[in-house]
């Protein structure tokens, strides 16, 4: 089975950076995927991590360590609208579903 | 249309009753997922279909959950006998290709109230 662990909140100010932690266990890999929900809306891909190392997208990073089966998404220059949901997911081996985790809820204060 | 049309958007059932919900992926995406999503919470798996290869319906929570897919176009979910622990938004997503990473696109859900 799979499993993935991410805080379920965290509060940060506008401008600031924040990194969402999500650690995994899966029987079998192919890459973590990070999702944005708002609220009442539909969730929106981010990045995916297939290697280990650092993704950049604009203001959005995303990280991978196989060997230690985690991965952060670090948002950086924050503003009011990336108050939202942000869900880590997983590839396993052999279809290649998405299992997703619980969930972080990010709320930007000005 | 541009991209996964779900319908209904709302439905509201009597506990007992079978409901139907509907799922239009974007043309030519080959993969689709069903998740059901409590209020505050994750994304349950529910199930995987990739083009027409056997579905994976590991995450079905029970038998009165099933779901069809017709080749690569529409699918239905079928929950029989609702019960108020289905109550939920219930959402599919397409994806264009099976590889590891490719981006998933979601509709808006159906949610799905059963009293």
């Amino acid at each position: 089975g799979q499993s993935l662990e991410q805080p379920s909140e965290v509060t940060a100010v506008e401008g600031a950076i924040v990194q969402i932690n999500c650690t995994y266990q899966t029987s079998g890999f192919y890459g973590l995927s990070w999702y944005q929900q708002h609220d009442g809306g539909a969730p929106t891909f981010l990045s995916y991590n297939g290697l280990d190392g650092l993704e950049e997208t604009g203001r959005f990073s995303s990280f991978l360590s196989r060997s230690d089966s985690y991965g952060y998404l670090l948002l950086q220059e924050l503003q009011m609208k990336d108050s939202a949901s942000y869900f880590c997911a997983v590839t396993p081996g052999g279809y290649n579903k998405l299992i997703f985790g619980a969930g972080t809820r990010l709320a930007v204060h000005p | 249309g541009a991209g996964v049309s779900q319908s209904p958007s709302n439905k509201v059932t009597e506990k007992g009753k079978d409901v139907e919900l509907r799922c239009d992926p974007i043309s030519g995406h080959t993969a689709l997922y069903w998740y059901r999503q409590r209020l505050g919470q994750g994304l349950e798996f529910l199930i995987y279909f990739q083009g027409n290869s056997a579905p994976d319906k590991s995450g079905l929570p029970s038998d009165r959950f099933s779901a069809e897919r017709t080749g690569e176009s529409v699918s239905t979910l079928t929950i029989q006998r609702t019960q108020q622990e289905d109550s939920a938004v219930y959402l599919c997503a397409s994806s264009p290709r099976q590889a590891p990473g490719t981006e998933a696109f979601f509709g808006q859900g159906t949610r799905l109230t059963v009293v």
